[in-house]
């Protein structure tokens, strides 16, 4: 099975307006670590926004936010107030508890996402 | 700032032409990765070291090797690139001990091969 799915493959938003970008995970351990990498055209993986699975609160930073419902297993995030610059590949990615998984990180699909002026 | 750093930012080499690609990192930290990463494409796990423990992919070809002589240095040898390994390729560096500890990524090496 999939560790980390993003169904996805490719999102238009309007400049301005909000988008919910999709993943759900698969892991039967208790500790884990979900994060949200954004990739533009450059290449370089930017992070902006990680869960915990203990954390109970739902993460933000600054325009990012991260739906987390942990009994659907999903990590959604929510992108406010979209901007041009937010054109990018978006990828889902989950740590596992490294005592019992070692330290590889599972990532999904990608999503790219369109921002139209 | 702390950073990861990666050289050189392209790579052009002919087929079959041995190339080596660096990564450096001032975070002091004992986990890295070198991902290979193709168009539109999920990063691929090449392999990554804990500390000097070497941790190599099950479907990583033998063409790939690498090599951590110092916590802050990690090089990917490809021995004879063929046209099928021209993509970006990532280094990440993370601290272990905790799965809220994120992957820190380097700009990436865009390697053509001729």
């Amino acid at each position: 099975a999939q560790k980390i799915t993003q169904t996805q493959p490719g999102m238009f938003v309007q400049e301005k307006e909000a988008v919910t970008l999709d993943c759900t995970y698969d892991t039967s351990d208790q500790s884990y670590g979900l994060f949200w990498y954004k990739q533009p055209s450059s290449g370089e993986m930017i992070f902006l926004i990680y869960q915990g699975s203990y954390d109970e609160q739902n993460a933000t930073e600054g325009r990012y936010s991260l739906n987390f419902q942990k009994a659907r297993k999903s990590a959604n995030l929510v992108i406010s107030a979209s901007q041009l610059g937010d054109s990018a590949m978006y990828f889902c990615a989950m740590r596992e508890d490294p005592h019992v998984t070692g330290n590889q990180f599972y990532f999904g699909t990608g999503t790219s996402l369109t921002v139209i002026p | 700032d702390a950073m990861v750093i990666q050289n050189p930012r392209y790579q052009v080499t002919q087929f079959g032409k041995p190339v080596t690609l660096s990564c450096s990192q001032t975070l002091n930290h004992n986990v890295m990765y070198w991902y290979q990463q193709k168009s539109s494409q999920a990063p691929k796990l090449l392999f990554h070291y804990y500390d000097k423990d070497f941790n190599n992919e099950a479907d990583t070809p033998d063409n790939f090797q690498s090599r951590r002589p110092n916590t802050s240095f990690c090089f990917l040898d490809i021995r004879s690139p063929g046209l099928g390994d021209a993509a970006m390729y990532l280094c990440a560096t993370t601290q272990s001990g905790s799965s809220y500890n994120e992957q820190f990524f380097g700009p990436g090496t865009r390697l053509t091969v001729l």
